[in-house]
């Protein structure tokens, strides 16, 4: 079946230091792999996404890696800041991404210590 | 308003009784889906729609729920004799098909409580 597992589960950083948060999928035709980021009591928000025809992709301190041999992507965010504590959820769409609907991993409580 | 919207943010009902949720898309998205998360999950994936059709249900979506978007605009989410089972997050999100994959926006969610 459809499956994202996302580890690990907590995670606390001190400031300016680096954070990896890391996701596999079940689905091999999966080709969309989004990252939300969701602050207490608000929705969640893209922060970055990758298609399978990507390998890495950046935006500023963030990147998302994506190994589709072994089903695999991570977040990677460089100096962090007491502002990225959230929880942090990566999500698959299976079975081609025809339908936009999105599978999610079980979240990451990210904590960056000022 | 460019966000989705979702109505009430907060219900509290007795066990047995019915809610209606409502969600207004961003306008121009053909796409709506609709989640729940419970506290310390992800989003868990119950149904979607494409304009007024409904194309996909998840296993998880009981008989006791049903979802309905009469003119490709809004969508409303009905859970009929509520379970204590039922409290959770109940969000919506949107997004565009002929934009391919791109981002699904999400609401603020309805938070139910079921006493």
């Amino acid at each position: 079946g459809e499956n994202v597992e996302q580890h690990p589960s907590t995670l606390s950083v001190q400031e300016g230091d680096s954070a990896v948060i890391k996701c596999t999928y079940s689905d091999s035709a999966s080709n969309y792999f989004p990252w939300y980021k969701q602050e207490l009591g608000k929705r969640p928000q893209l922060i970055i996404d990758i298609r399978s025809n990507v390998g890495e992709k950046k935006d500023q301190r963030i990147a998302v890696t994506l190994n589709k041999t072994a089903k695999h992507f991570s977040l990677h965010i460089t100096e962090t800041q007491p502002e990225d504590s959230a929880v942090y959820f990566c999500a698959a769409s299976p079975s081609g991404g025809n339908t936009g609907k999105l599978i999610f991993g079980q979240g990451t409580t990210l904590q960056v210590k000022p | 308003d460019t966000g989705v919207s979702q109505d009430p943010r907060h219900k509290i009902t007795k066990r047995g009784q019915n809610v209606t949720f409502r969600c207004d898309p961003i306008s121009e998205h053909n796409r709506l889906y609709w989640y729940r998360q419970t506290l310390g999950q992800g989003p868990e994936f119950l149904t979607y729609f494409q304009n007024e059709a409904q194309l996909e249900k998840s296993r998880l979506l009981s008989d006791r729920f049903s979802a309905e978007r009469p003119k490709g605009s809004f969508s409303t989410l009905e859970i009929q004799r509520t379970e204590q089972g039922d409290s959770a997050m109940y969000l919506c999100a949107s997004s565009h098909r002929d934009r391919g994959n791109t981002e699904a926006f999400f609401g603020q969610g309805t938070r139910l409580t079921v006493v």
